[in-house]
């Protein structure tokens, strides 16, 4: 079974503060994702990789970056985090060709709070 | 414009009923269909994919795609307690490589005794 694990799996952050979610994938995945799960929305995408030392905007990139320094991580930073980044963030990845291309494998979740 | 809808928002059956949910593209690019599945306090899961017009039957979940219309849809039979979830649907401008899911709002499912 593909793994992907994110940390930390709970934050707690003061607004103006920087926030860090990691997540590691041991599925030799070339495709990552980072959404942001709302009630009322849905999943969201914010940033997403194809490969290592790539990065693009998603849908709702503004507010955040992303870094992909090797194949296995893909991290989603908060400069200044707000209140309004309160949620729960996935990370997935995927593979981009054989038998499950197209097909996300996600992590547990990371639940974000800024006060 | 949310490019991937669903409906409808909620859903409540009997176990042993049959659960169906919908799921229309607005952009017509969008040609590749995944249904997720996400428990309470998990990362969502994988149910199946469609990309051809028809149905496609996986034991007891069924979906079924009109590409014409854009629109598609999944049915499970004998809904257990445990299919109680989040639903949702992905779709994509392509099958592999170079894709980026965009996803509908999910359908929440309670399947009772």
């Amino acid at each position: 079974e593909a793994a992907v694990t994110q940390s930390p799996r709970n934050k707690v952050a003061v607004t103006g503060g920087k926030v860090t979610l990691s997540c590691n994938q041991t599925n030799n995945h070339n495709n990552m994702y980072w959404y942001r799960q709302d009630t009322g929305h849905g999943l969201r995408l914010i940033h997403y990789s194809y490969g290592a030392g790539s990065t693009e905007k998603g849908d709702i990139p503004d507010g955040y970056k992303a870094s992909r320094p090797s194949q296995e991580n893909f991290s989603l930073i908060l400069e200044l985090a707000t209140p309004s980044q309160t949620s729960v963030y996935f990370c997935a990845s995927g593979a981009d060709w054989g038998r499950d291309t197209g097909q996300l494998y996600f992590g547990e979740g990371s639940k974000l709070t800024v006060l | 414009q949310q490019k991937v809808q669903q409906s409808p928002e909620s859903l409540s059956v009997p176990e042993g009923g049959m659960a169906s949910f919908n799921c229309t593209s607005s952009d017509r690019n969008f040609q590749y269909f995944w249904w997720y599945r996400q428990h309470s306090g998990e990362g969502p899961k994988a149910l199946m994919s469609i990309f051809s017009d028809g149905d496609k039957k996986e034991g007891r979940f069924t979906a079924h795609l009109n590409k014409a219309s854009l629109h598609v849809s999944l049915h499970i039979r004998d809904s257990q307690p445990s299919d109680s979830a989040l639903y949702f649907c992905a779709a994509s401008e392509t099958s592999g490589g170079n894709y980026k899911p965009t996803f509908g709002k999910g359908t929440s499912l309670v399947v009772h005794p």
